[in-house]
């Protein structure tokens, strides 16, 4: 069984398109995110849903719009998609938002900007 | 300033060999949260240790062992009897704050096990 799961797993697309992921965990957590992972592996958060209420909102170009439907689901729309773009994107959740929590992490999207 | 330094940036040991990998943070808080991730070549992240700042007592599991030290803000890592499939990046991340949880990952150390 999946806990975190994304898709796609990969996502190839033309500068200037939409696209969305999506992101769904199966662990009853509570609190979900979405983390940037740069070509140096540097990872970097750019949002943080607690019951489908936005938490935390990093500095992100507001072209990135995180819906959340229900607390099971954070997916992620781009819009205008850029070069700079170009990234994986990792999905994770936790139990809450207290920092004790451990987070959980999906298998990330690998997204290439042409 | 960077609150979670990981300054090796790539090891590479040979099997069977002992590693560190070292991890110091900054935080003005007095309760914080300290975690290693690990990130084979697949990508996928992995959970690997929660410490809180309230323990220092280091913690074991098989092969791996974590140091957690606040005199010198340390939370080191260390793999004994290295093997290949230990290869990976291994981000330290730190959460500090009550609410509204932030985590803040380290900028990772690739560990290369050479068979």
């Amino acid at each position: 069984d999946t806990a975190v799961s994304q898709t796609p797993k990969y996502l190839v697309t033309q500068m200037g398109n939409d696209k969305s992921i999506k992101c769904e965990q199966n662990l009853g957590h509570d609190t979900m995110y979405w983390y940037k992972q740069d070509s140096k592996k540097f990872l970097k958060i750019m949002f943080s849903y607690n019951n489908k209420e936005l938490i935390i909102n990093e500095t992100v170009p507001n072209r990135f719009s995180p819906k959340s439907p229900d607390k099971a689901h954070l997916n992620l729309h781009i819009n205008s998609l850029e070069l700079g773009d170009s990234a994986v994107y990792f999905c994770a959740s936790s139990l809450g938002q207290a920092q004790q929590e451990t987070q959980y992490f999906g298998p990330g999207t690998r997204l290439l900007v042409l | 300033a960077q609150k979670v330094t990981q300054a090796q940036t790539e090891i590479s040991v040979v099997e069977k060999e002992d590693v560190t990998l070292d991890c110091v943070y900054e935080t003005r808080d007095t309760t914080y949260y300290l975690f290693w991730y690990k990130q084979p070549p697949s990508g996928e992240l992995v959970f690997l240790i929660r410490r809180n700042s309230f323990d220092e007592q280091n913690e074991i599991s098989g092969r791996y062992s974590w140091n957690f030290q606040k005199s010198t803000s340390s939370f080191n890592f260390t793999i004994t009897a290295s093997q290949v499939v230990d290869s990976a990046v291994y981000f330290c991340a730190l959460s500090e704050a009550i609410y509204g949880q932030n985590f803040v990952f380290g900028p990772g150390t690739r560990l290369s096990v050479l068979p």
